[in-house]
Formats: structure tokens, C-alpha cells, sequence
């Protein structure tokens, strides 16, 4: 597509319920990122994918967090039985070849999130 | 590891000033820096990057940012602020060798007054 395109937009849950929120990245981009954006805080890194993998998913707050991407395209991040801390923006973004600029524009593109409310 | 500081978490200037926001970074190898942009209720915009050319690095909307690595900063400025400047704004370090993970700093908002 034509960007990264996030759903859902807005998502109000019930303590305790499990959640599902998706990224769809920009086509081709092999490189995907899933940050956290609390309410008057910066972005939080959570997890990485190279392809279908992660190789780097230090910044997931804890085990009720998880996330997988299928097909080297759709992502998912899951969150089971979730706190009222969990409520945040969820912002996805995809990139071309990260850390190897010589390939050319080494830029990211943002979702426009998911708002998740905890209740 | 790399990261961010924002010296300013809120900056207010008069519409027609300069408008200054600082930020240090810390990073262990040559970093990419940026600075996005963040209006309330919107997405996250890049406003420019540096990742290894010149040193002074011009944006959109007339932002530009000198990357000066003896002093380990990537302030952000602009002539003459305008009232649509008011916004977040993130200053942001990567590492090629962190898989081009992010790392934003906490932010500074800037207010515009009339």
C-alpha cells in the first residue's frame, strides 16, 4: 500500500481482555518496528522484525506482551489480560534496508497508531 | 548504547522569533539523527535527518539542524517561527548496527504566541 496503515484506530477494552492490534507496512519495506507512546511520553521502542523475525525485541514491557509478523508483511501485537498502564498509542513503522544507507533513502514511515483505553 | 536527551521539554517563543530546540545524543558508533514532528491528534512527520553528509542539515517548513559531533548535539532551529510550528517535536539517534532501531528523546513542545 501506499503507507502503513494500522487498525485498529481506536480500541477500548475491558481489563483483563486480550487484545490484537495490526500492522500493515508499506510493500517491499523488510524492516518493521512497533513503538509505545504513553500519554505525555516519548515513543518506546518495543520490538523489531527483520523479515519474519526479531531480533531485537528488548523494549516489550513483559511477557504479556507478544508480537509476530507472517509473510514478511502483516504484524500483530498482542497484549493478554491488560493493565490500565497498557493504555497508549501503539505506533507501527516500516523501513527499507535500516542501517545500510548506501541502499539508498534510509528513511522509516509511521502508522497513524492505535489508540488502545484500558477500562 | 545510544540514546537522547531534549534539554527543553517545553520551549515558547513569539510568532517572527527564532525558534531553538537542543538535543544531545550519546551513541557508540556513527549515528543517523532526526527530528520529527508531532501536531496534536496527528501522526508522527519527518522534519529532516542527518546520516553522514553534510553537517548542516536543512528540513521542510524551514527547519535545519547542524550535527556537531565534538559537542554531541543536533539542535534544531528556525529563522522565524510561525504559528503552525506549535507542536511535539522528537529528537531521535539510530544506530546502523542496532538494526535501525530508534531511540527518541522525551520531547519538547512548542508553543507560538502571537
Amino acid at each position: 500500500g501506499a503507507g502503513v496503515s494500522q487498525s485498529p484506530s481506536n480500541k477500548v477494552t475491558e481489563k483483563g481482555k486480550d487484545v490484537e492490534l495490526r500492522c500493515d507496512p508499506i510493500s517491499g519495506h523488510t524492516a518493521l518496528y512497533w513503538y509505545r507512546q504513553s500519554l505525555g511520553q516519548g515513543l518506546e521502542f518495543l520490538i523489531y522484525f527483520q523479515g519474519n523475525s526479531a531480533p531485537d525485541k528488548s523494549g516489550l514491557p513483559s511477557d504479556r506482551f507478544s508480537a509476530e509478523r507472517t509473510g514478511g508483511s502483516v504484524s500483530t501485537l498482542t497484549i493478554q489480560r491488560t493493565q490500565q498502564e497498557d493504555s497508549a498509542v501503539y505506533l507501527c513503522a516500516s523501513s527499507l534496508a535500516p542501517g545500510q544507507p548506501e541502499k539508498g533513502d534510509y528513511g522509516y514511515t509511521f502508522g497513524s497508531g492505535t489508540r488502545l483505553t484500558v477500562v | 548504547a545510544q540514546s537522547v536527551t531534549q534539554l527543553d521539554s517545553h520551549v515558547s517563543v513569539s510568532e517572527g522569533t527564532p525558534v531553538l530546540l537542543r538535543c544531545n545524543y550519546s551513541s557508540s558508533y556513527s549515528p543517523s539523527l532526526f527530528w520529527y514532528v508531532q501536531h496534536p491528534n496527528k501522526g508522527l512527520q519527518l522534519l529532516l535527518k542527518y546520516t553522514s553528509a553534510a553537517t548542516l542539515v536543512k528540513g521542510i517548513n524551514g527547519f535545519e539542524a547542524e550535527f556537531k559531533k565534538s559537542e554531541t548535539s543536533f539542535h534544531l532551529t528556525k529563522p522565524s517561527a510561525h504559528m503552525s510550528d506549535a507542536a511535539e517535536y522528537f529528537c531521535v539517534v539510530s544506530e546502523y548496527n542496532q538494526g535501525g532501531k530508534l531511540i527518541f528523546g522525551q520531547g519538547t513542545e512548542l508553543s507560538v504566541k502571537p
